[in-house]
């Protein structure tokens, strides 16, 4: 089964602080993967995508990489804001289909 | 530029009562999606759309129907409300498939009693 996984579930951190968040997918044959921020209450909104060609992305603080091979990503959050404190979700499509498979999210909470 | 618009923000519904989610982008996106959100699950595809006139089931289709008559227009019809249908539901949108960005509207939380 197309499965997309996260980890942690949910993360504590303080003010100015940087974190990494995980994803493991075994969605085949891949054609990209892509971060997204959901506030509460307020649809998924964009980070970054990447094809299997990319093994980083940045935007602002947020940086993901990819390793295709052994099929993990990651989303480096730099000198972490409260503005920060969001569900973020990975999400993988499979190639020749037009469908995203999510993941469950990381739950992140940025205290000051 | 409005974005994804859906409506309305908050319904309840009773089992047995059939309603219309609307969804509407103004980005002349060809492809629409809907999905539900659960607690400690994943969004799960219902519906999307690769143009108007031309729609496809995703991976929870069961009880909901939908149709693309225009680009803008992409509306998800609920036709005998179920507890299990309770949800917070998200339309989507993106220039193109696969490699363009989802736009998502801000959700409509439903509650079936």
């Amino acid at each position: 089964k197309n499965q997309v996984e996260q980890s942690p579930q949910s993360l504590i951190i303080l003010e100015g602080k940087n974190c990494t968040l995980q994803c493991n997918y075994t969605v085949s044959p891949f054609s990209n993967l892509r971060w997204y921020k959901q506030d509460t209450g307020r649809g998924p909104v964009s980070l970054t995508i990447m094809t299997f060609s990319e093994n980083t992305k940045s935007n602002g603080r947020y940086t993901a990489t990819l390793d295709a091979d052994t099929k993990q990503s990651s989303l480096h959050i730099t000198a972490s804001q409260l503005s920060d404190s969001a569900s973020y979700i990975c999400v993988v499509s499979k190639r020749g289909t037009y469908k995203y498979i999510f993941g469950t999210g990381t739950r992140l909470k940025v205290l000051a | 530029n409005a974005g994804v618009t859906q409506t309305p923000k908050f319904q309840v519904l009773k089992t047995g009562q059939s309603m219309t989610l609307q969804c509407a982008q103004d980005m002349n996106h060809e492809y629409m999606s809907w999905y539900r959100q659960d607690p400690g699950m994943g969004l799960r595809l219902i519906h999307y759309s690769v143009g108007a006139g031309i729609t496809d089931q995703g991976e929870v289709p069961n009880g909901y129907n939908v149709s693309r008559s225009t680009t803008e227009d992409f509306p998800l019809r609920l036709l005998s409300a179920a507890p299990s249908q309770t949800s917070v539901y998200f339309c989507a949108s993106s220039e193109s498939f696969p490699n363009s960005p989802l736009h998502f509207g801000n959700g409509t939380r439903l509650t079936v009693t």
